[in-house]
C-alpha cells in the first residue's frame, strides 16, 4: 500500500520567511494530494491540492510543487503570519475510491 | 454549505462500554470516509461508504467496529466492549462521487477511555 513520509516534525520560523515542508511518497499510481491544515480541537481544513498531470499550483502565500518522478511534493508558505502556526499534513490517494494516506504532520510556530 | 458535521464533539467512557458516534456529511455529497487520528500522527483511515453501500474497510477495523449509513446521508460508527486504545479523535469526510474531488472533514468526536 502506500507510505507517505513526511519532514520536518517541527518548524520554527520568523514572521515574514518562508516555510517548506516535504513529503514523498511510495506509490507510483498516486495521482492526487492534497495538503491539509489542522488547528487544535479542529479537524483537517483543506488548504491546497495539486494532480498528478501539474506540476506546480499556486494560491496566494501558498504553492505545492510536484515532482512525479522522484515522488515527492512540497508545501510552500511564503511570508508567513502568526495565524499559520497549526500542524501541516500532507497525503496522497492512489485509487479511485479516494482513500487517503497522510504523513505524520508538521507542526508550524511563526514567531511575531 | 454547512459543511460535514459530527456528534458528539466529546465522549468519555469506561472501558468496556459501547459508544455510537454520527456523522452528518455535506448534503449532496455521495461519498463518505470515516478516519481515526492519535495524538502526534496523522489521519488513518477506517472505512468507506459510496451512498449506502460500504465499499472499503482497514484492517484497523475490528470486529468490535460497525458503520453504517442507511439511507445514503448520515452515517454512524459503533464501537463496542470500548478498550483504552479506542482513545482517539474519529474523523468523518464527504466528497463528492467524481474522481479526485477533495474531501472535507469534520471537527472531529474525542474518544476518551476511562
Amino acid at each position: 500500500g502506500e507510505n507517505v513520509e513526511q519532514h520536518p516534525s517541527t518548524l520554527s520560523v520568523q514572521e515574514g520567511d518562508s516555510a517548506v515542508i516535504k513529503c514523498t511518497y511510495s506509490d507510483s499510481a498516486s495521482n492526487y494530494f492534497p495538503w491539509y491544515k489542522q488547528e487544535l480541537g479542529k479537524g483537517p481544513q483543506l488548504i491546497i491540492d495539486i494532480r498528478s498531470n501539474v506540476g506546480e499550483k499556486k494560491d496566494q502565500r501558498i504553492a505545492v510543487t510536484l515532482n512525479k518522478t522522484a515522488k515527492h511534493f512540497s508545501l510552500h508558505i511564503t511570508e508567513t503570519q502568526p495565524e499559520d502556526s497549526a500542524v501541516y499534513f500532507c497525503a496522497a490517494r492512489g485509487d479511485s475510491w479516494g482513500k487517503l494516506q497522510f504523513g505524520a504532520g508538521t507542526q508550524v510556530v511563526v514567531t511575531p | 454549505d454547512t459543511g460535514v458535521s459530527q456528534n458528539p464533539r466529546h465522549k468519555i467512557t469506561k472501558r468496556g462500554q459501547n459508544v455510537t458516534f454520527r456523522c452528518d456529511p455535506i448534503s449532496e455529497h455521495n461519498r463518505l470516509y470515516w478516519y481515526r487520528q492519535t495524538l502526534g500522527q496523522g489521519p488513518e483511515f477506517l472505512t468507506y461508504f459510496q451512498n449506502e453501500a460500504q465499499l472499503e474497510k482497514s484492517r484497523l477495523l475490528s470486529d468490535r467496529f460497525s458503520a453504517e449509513r442507511p439511507k445514503g446521508s448520515f452515517s454512524t460508527l459503533e464501537i463496542q466492549r470500548t478498550e483504552q486504545g479506542d482513545s482517539a479523535m474519529y474523523l468523518c469526510a464527504s466528497s463528492p462521487t467524481a474522481s479526485n474531488q477533495p474531501q472535507h472533514f469534520g471537527d472531529g468526536t474525542r474518544l476518551s477511555i476511562l
